[in-house]
């Protein structure tokens, strides 16, 4: 099974300033999708942003860009100009391109934002 | 409605009870899932419904586990027999179909927290 790491159990930023979330990955498969979720204390999972993994181009989405680096698998979300409500949970995840729709999540990493 | 809603919020119950838990998903999506989020973990997955029939199950930790989706749209998630390991928050979400494209984009519930005494 795919695996997804995230190494940084917790993060901090100071508001306005920019903060970068690792995340690696562990497959055999050519083709699959990269997400970012957010989950803030609500618990409501909410995408920040996916990534194909044939296609060069980094993804963004305004202030929320990724680092995909297919051959290294890595997979790092940069928040440019943290803004309070970006405090959260952050998961990192998976999903393969063929038959087998679920998602493979990392453990997480939080995010606090420094006034 | 607008977004996938999961009833109850919380639940709170006794180990050896049965238990239901309900997603309803948005509107028109034909693909539904459920995950398993333990405290300090990310959700692991479940089951996951192509309309009606469950298209691939082996999430389901064992026997105790069973989810329906009889008519395509609302889906019940059962837990027979509870024990205390399984308390965690039960995520539901769905998309508008199950893979290719920004259409299999996966919208979440706020989830269900169960706890078992």
């Amino acid at each position: 099974a795919q695996t997804v790491t995230q190494s940084q159990p917790e993060m901090s930023v100071q508001e306005a300033e920019t903060v970068t979330l690792s995340c690696t990955y562990d497959t055999s498969e050519s083709d699959y999708y990269l997400f970012w979720y957010k989950q803030p204390p609500s618990r409501q999972m909410i995408l920040v942003i996916r990534q194909e993994a044939y296609k060069q181009q980094n993804a963004t989405e305004n202030r929320f860009s990724v680092n995909f680096q297919k051959a290294a698998k890595s997979f790092s979300l940069k928040i440019s100009d943290s803004q309070l409500g970006d405090a959260a949970m952050y998961f990192c995840a998976y999903r393969s391109a063929g038959t087998g729709n679920q998602f493979y999540f990392g453990t997480g990493t939080s995010l606090t934002v420094i006034p | 409605g607008a977004g996938v809603s999961q009833t109850p919020s919380n639940k709170v119950t006794e180990k050896g009870k049965y238990v239901e838990l309900r997603c309803d998903p948005i509107s028109g999506h034909t693909a539904l899932y459920w995950y398993r989020q333990s405290l300090g973990q990310g959700p692991e997955f479940l089951i996951y419904f192509q309309g009606t029939g469950a298209a691939d199950d082996s999430g389901l930790p064992n026997d105790r586990f069973f989810a329906v989706r009889p008519e395509g749209s609302v889906s019940t998630l059962k837990i027979q027999r509870t024990e205390r390991g399984d308390s965690a928050v039960y995520l539901c979400a769905s998309s508008l179909r199950v893979a290719g494209g920004p259409t299999d984009t996966q919208y979440f519930g706020p989830g269900t927290r169960l706890t078992v005494l």
